[in-house]
């Protein structure tokens, strides 16, 4: 069965400090994966992909995260966070020749202080 | 429409009441997805569509559950009997690819609908 792990559900840190969200997943192919962020108040809006290439994938507002397939890893990073940033975090993938149903995992809530 | 909407956006209902849920995909978009996301949880898979074709509906938690496509745009999840432990947000998400193309394949979601059972 597909699954995602995500941990430390509640993160807190300060403007300008680094973020880093963990996401394993669990499933025996070739996968995509996704972080989909939403922030307070809004919908569920993609952050960044990897479908292949390059594992290290740059999405919007300096968000990068990084594939590791010996680790069924797809960790989250921002190097500086901003109180903007403040959201709730999902790790989601799909096996690519697969079933078509996108897994999630149970998500990280990041509040960022002024 | 340039999103994906969902109506109603709130739902507060007795249990044993049937409720329906309309999602408005993005015009032109293949493929439609129903999730359910309790609090504190993930979405979760429900069922998903290509244009008026229940592709899968093995998330669907029960036979109370139903969901259709019939002209392959509008879709509406109907939940028949409530009961509270049916209360969450049901989310739809739209795709401009369809089955078998989940290579390059990228779901937009709406607001969804929060269903609150009393």
């Amino acid at each position: 069965a597909q699954s995602v792990s995500q941990h430390n559900h509640h993160v807190i840190l300060s403007e300008a400090a680094s973020l880093e969200l963990g996401c394993n997943y669990s499933y025996g192919g070739t996968v995509n994966l996704f972080w989909y962020v939403q922030y307070p108040g809004q919908h569920l809006q993609l952050l960044l992909k990897y479908f292949s290439g390059d594992p290290l994938v740059k999405g919007i507002k300096g968000f990068e995260a990084e594939f590791i397939k010996s680790k069924f890893s797809f960790n989250l990073r921002k190097p500086s966070v901003q109180w903007s940033d403040t959201a709730e975090y999902f790790c989601a993938f799909w096996p690519r020749y697969g079933n078509n149903r996108l897994a999630f995992g149970k998500g990280n809530q990041v509040v960022v202080i002024p | 429409g340039a999103g994906v909407s969902q109506s109603p956006r709130y739902k507060v209902t007795k249990r044993g009441q049937d409720v329906a849920l309309r999602c408005d995909p993005i015009s032109g978009h293949v493929s439609l997805y129903w999730y359910r996301q309790a609090l504190g949880q993930g979405p979760e898979f429900l069922t998903y569509f290509n244009y008026e074709a229940q592709q899968d509906k093995s998330g669907l938690p029960n036979d109370r559950f139903s969901a259709e496509r019939p002209e392959g745009s509008i879709s509406t999840l109907t939940i028949q009997r409530t009961e509270q432990r049916d209360s969450a947000m049901y989310r739809c998400a739209s795709s401009s690819l369809g089955r078998g193309n989940s290579g390059a394949n990228v779901l937009t979601f709406g607001a969804g609908s929060r269903l609150t059972v009393l």
